[in-house]
């Protein structure tokens, strides 16, 4: 069975950091391109990050480039989402996606976890 | 950036009945167009990719149409677990969502 699981949520105070992790399992990991997106409350979905298979490119739209770094290890099936200089509009659900190609960016996702929560309060 | 706007925000069908939902981009996507459900307190899941093919194991109830800037979701019965929140997205660009399309019993 295919299976996203994300974990690192939880409440931090605005300007800080956060590290997610989403551990992958049921398909060959290395061979596909994954997303991070979020859900604000009550919100819609936001894309906030993607990255290749073989973790040589990365891309995030301008709301979080410079704040949000995505990162995978291979070797671990895991997929990285560090985000520092948190805001509370950094508030919301995370959702590690897989997307059905190697390289491309432009995709949808075909496969989800369950999510985990990102708080930024003081 | 490209803008989706899903319509109507709110969606009464009854069950048994036919619902479309619409979405239209602010410039051509091509058919590189996705719709997800999502059910309360649960992830989205894939129903169609390419505009019109669904999903593995998606029930053929649901089906998709449409290419450039206007594009339809449509589910020809209602069952009472299709109601939920649909999205649009597209990935012709970067990936941008629609607002969402709330489908409630009527």
């Amino acid at each position: 069975e295919v299976q996203l699981v994300e974990s690192g949520g939880g409440l931090v105070q605005p300007g800080g950091s956060l590290r997610l992790s989403c551990a992958a399992s049921g398909f060959t990991f290395n061979k596909f391109a994954m997303s991070w997106v979020r859900q604000a409350p009550g919100k819609g979905l936001e894309w906030v990050s993607g990255i290749s298979s073989s973790g040589g490119s990365t891309y995030q739209p301008d709301s979080v480039k410079g704040r949000f770094t995505i990162s995978r290890d291979n070797s671990k099936n895991t997929l990285f989402l560090q985000m520092n200089s948190l805001r509370a509009e950094d508030t919301a659900v995370y959702y590690c996606a897989k997307t059905p190609y190697d390289t491309s960016s432009y995709s949808y996702m075909d496969v989800w976890g369950k999510g985990t929560t990102v708080t930024v309060s003081s | 950036e490209i803008v989706m706007t899903q319509s109507p925000a709110t969606l009464s069908v009854s069950p048994g009945e036919r619902a479309t939902l619409s979405c239209r981009a602010s410039q051509s996507v091509s058919s590189k167009l996705a719709w997800y459900q999502q059910k309360a307190g649960q992830a989205p899941r894939l129903l169609i990719y390419g505009a019109s093919a669904r999903a593995t194991g998606i029930p053929a109830r649901f089906s998709g149409s449409g290419s450039g800037t206007e594009f339809t979701l449509t589910i020809s019965s209602l069952q009472s677990e299709d109601f939920a929140v649909y999205y649009c997205q597209q990935y012709n660009y970067w990936p941008v969502f629609g607002q969402g399309t709330k489908l409630e019993i009527k």
